[in-house]
């Protein structure tokens, strides 16, 4: 079984601040690293795809990078508004295995 | 696309029902892909099946559980006899490559069995 861990599980951040979590895997066999928006209610939406060390990948407010030699990966959120209030996971694709996903980071921005 | 389609998308049943939940993934997907999501456990993957063969069930919790891939249009995940512990939220997920590839995800069935 794969441990992949997110931290923290939640945070409550005011509109505005930026912030960032962090997701940690195993870094044997690594093939790739997603990360996933999960709002309440909903399913579970790509953000991002990341396969080789030092990925950076952006998209609008939110950006992640990825060190695969040392096993983590980074979400950052600049300027959170209160539609990112959502639970972030990552999931890991390591050789032979599926997607393992972590626990989440479970985001919420205050108005 | 119409994206990953689930039916029901809540069913309520009482303990020993056959529960059927179904899925059509996005057309051209060759891996379907079944999830279970519970507070205690998170997201853990059920079964998934390639080109409609199924590949790996190691998640399948028990022999109460079977899911079937008929065609690569259509898949289901029955359960039989049914428990108050199955009650989760079912996601059923679809990818072109299993690697590399990002899955999207259907709306989910929320079974609560009573």
């Amino acid at each position: 079984i794969l441990n992949v861990e997110q931290s923290p599980q939640s945070l409550h951040v005011q509109e505005g601040d930026s912030t960032n979590f962090t997701c940690s895997f195993p870094s044997s066999n690594f093939y790739a690293l997603h990360w996933y928006r999960w709002e309440t209610a909903k399913s579970p939406e790509a953000l991002f795809v990341m396969t080789l060390n030092g990925d950076e990948k952006k998209k609008g407010r939110i950006s992640a990078t990825l060190n695969t030699k040392e096993g983590y990966s980074y979400l950052y959120i600049k300027g959170s508004q209160p539609e990112d209030s959502a639970t972030y996971l990552c999931a890991l694709n390591n050789a032979g295995n599926m997607l393992t996903f972590g626990g989440g980071t479970r985001l919420m921005v205050k108005p | 696309d119409a994206g990953v389609i689930q039916s029901p998308r809540h069913e309520v049943t009482e303990m020993g029902q056959e529960v059927t939940l179904r899925c059509k993934p996005i057309s051209g997907h060759d891996y379907l892909f079944w999830y279970r999501q519970t507070m205690m456990r998170g997201l853990e993957l059920l079964i998934y099946f390639n080109n409609n063969v199924p590949i790996d069930d190691s998640g399948m919790p028990e022999d109460r559980f079977s899911a079937k891939m008929p065609n690569a249009s259509f898949s289901t995940l029955k359960i039989q006899p049914s428990e108050p512990r199955d009650s989760a939220v079912y996601f059923c997920a679809s990818s072109l490559d299993r690697v590399q590839e990002t899955q999207y995800f259907g709306p989910g069935t929320r079974l609560t069995v009573l």
